[in-house]
């Protein structure tokens, strides 16, 4: 079981919608990041939240860490929303590796 | 742009050989983790290198090596490539918090990936 689960795996919308992507963690962090990946492999950081909500454009984060559940939303998605989302975890310790989710397809379609 | 290079782009190799592959970090950035994702996967964690020195190692057999250069620049190595070593290797920098050292809540700049096919 991984420790860093996302759904939907894949999710179709349609240009304008409210889009929801979720994630859950098995035990507790020092930080949630959201990161977005193109076809081709870039990865782009777009978030890192240890409490509270934060938004950047059409985008906003979400975390509650009693529930140990994060959300990511797009507002009036676009088809240059579409991408992979992923989320991570970071535990702590010594290092700052993440354990990473397996990601969330979407498409927006026009 | 995130500032972090990858080369080579794309690299195939056979079963038994040996890979380099090199990230380019960012000035400054004097932590770089290296991560393996497969297809249709998210990333796994392979190591971490914290001013040259390993900092941290995932679930990976011996045959995966690193170094980190003074000049932001490391490298993964892979000894005795197997099929499944076939994925996309992503490298990504980090700098670090002001208490020094690598924190979770640090922002990870990634590079563009190498994708190795394993023949």
């Amino acid at each position: 079981k991984n420790e860093v689960e996302q759904s939907p795996q894949n999710l179709t919308a349609q240009e304008g919608e409210f889009i929801t992507i979720n994630c859950s963690y098995s035990v507790g962090i020092s930080a949630l990041h959201w990161l977005q990946q193109h076809p081709g492999g870039g990865i782009v950081s777009l978030f890192m939240l240890s409490s509270g909500k934060k938004k950047h454009g059409r985008l906003i984060a979400t975390i509650n860490i009693q529930e140990k559940h994060s959300s990511l939303h797009i507002t009036a998605s676009h088809p240059r929303d579409s991408a992979v989302y992923i989320c991570a975890a970071g535990y702590g310790g010594a290092t700052n590796k993440l354990i990473f989710g397996t990601g969330t397809l979407l498409a927006v379609q026009p | 742009e995130t500032g972090v290079t990858q080369s080579p782009t794309h690299l195939i190799k056979t079963r038994g050989q040996q890979v380099t592959l090199r990230c380019s970090s960012q000035s400054g950035h004097n932590t770089v983790s290296w991560y393996q994702q497969a297809l249709g996967q998210g990333p796994q964690f392979i190591f971490q290198y914290y001013r040259e020195e390993e900092n941290g190692r995932g679930n990976f057999p011996p045959r995966f090596s690193g170094l980190q250069f003074p000049n932001y620049s490391s490298e993964l190595n892979v000894n005795a490539l197997e099929l499944d070593d076939s994925a996309l290797y992503l490298c990504a920098s980090s700098t670090p918090g002001l208490a020094g050292g690598p924190r979770p809540a640090d922002t990870q700049y990634f590079g563009p990936g190498t994708r190795l096919t394993v023949l």
